[in-house]
């Protein structure tokens, strides 16, 4: 199966800073998707973006497929932006792969 | 629209004992998706359903099944219970087959999780 991995595996920020979480995966992929898990276990989803750039609001995410990454930006963040943060990514096989996870605590 | 919804929240099961869970998908989907996430782990697919079948499985033993019902509704069966199977069993629906649909139609909503706990 592709291999998913997520970076920084961990990220404590002051509110109203920025930051770059990446994805890396080891194979082609046909769906990417990034989402936020809220503490209560709730999973959001933040882009379907495969391939391109795609932004909302305080949120941006950049998927280059050629070189097998892709990466999401934070800015200004807020305390309610904490939570744990997943890339993942479809195959051909009708098979789904989560990432590692970055936990993202943001302080005030 | 409603969202995807999942019943029981909460379980609590003994080793040997078999559980359903159940997920409603969001209005105007036809897959769901079923997915287990062990404690500070990320999510583990298990596998999906496509207009009432399966289509796409991770590693996951036989122990594990599932349904798609006519409305679209699905659910997950485990039998045999063992300790390691507690964790949060996660449902996400979306229209169109993971990885061929494209263009978007394919991204997941999730509900909110069952957690099931084996003792």
């Amino acid at each position: 199966g592709i291999q998913v991995e997520q970076s920084p595996p961990d990220l404590i920020l002051q509110e109203g800073a920025n930051s770059t979480l990446r994805c890396n995966f080891s194979d082609s992929v046909n769906n990417l998707q990034w989402f936020h898990q809220n503490p209560w276990g709730q999973l959001i989803n933040l882009f379907y973006i495969p391939s391109g750039t795609k932004q909302n609001g305080r949120l941006s995410a950049t998927t280059v497929a050629t070189e097998r990454y892709s990466l999401l930006y934070i800015s200004s963040s807020q305390t309610t932006d904490s939570g744990v943060y997943f890339c993942a990514v479809g195959d051909t096989g009708n098979q789904f792969y989560f990432g590692t996870g970055t936990s993202l605590t943001v302080i005030p | 629209e409603t969202g995807v919804t999942q019943s029981p929240t909460h379980l609590i099961k003994t080793r040997g004992q078999q559980v359903t869970l159940r997920c409603s998908s969001q209005s105007g989907h036809n897959t769901v998706s079923w997915y287990q996430q062990a404690l500070g782990q990320g999510p583990q697919f298990i596998f999906q359903y496509y207009r009432e079948e399966e289509n796409g499985r991770g590693n996951f033993p036989p122990r594990f099944s599932g349904l798609q019902f006519p409305n679209y509704s699905s659910e997950l069966n485990v039998n045999a219970l063992e300790l390691d199977d507690s964790a949060l069993y996660l449902c996400a629906s979306s229209f169109g087959l993971l990885g061929l649909a494209g263009g978007g139609t394919d991204t997941q909503y999730f509900g909110p999780g069952t957690r099931l706990t084996v003792l």
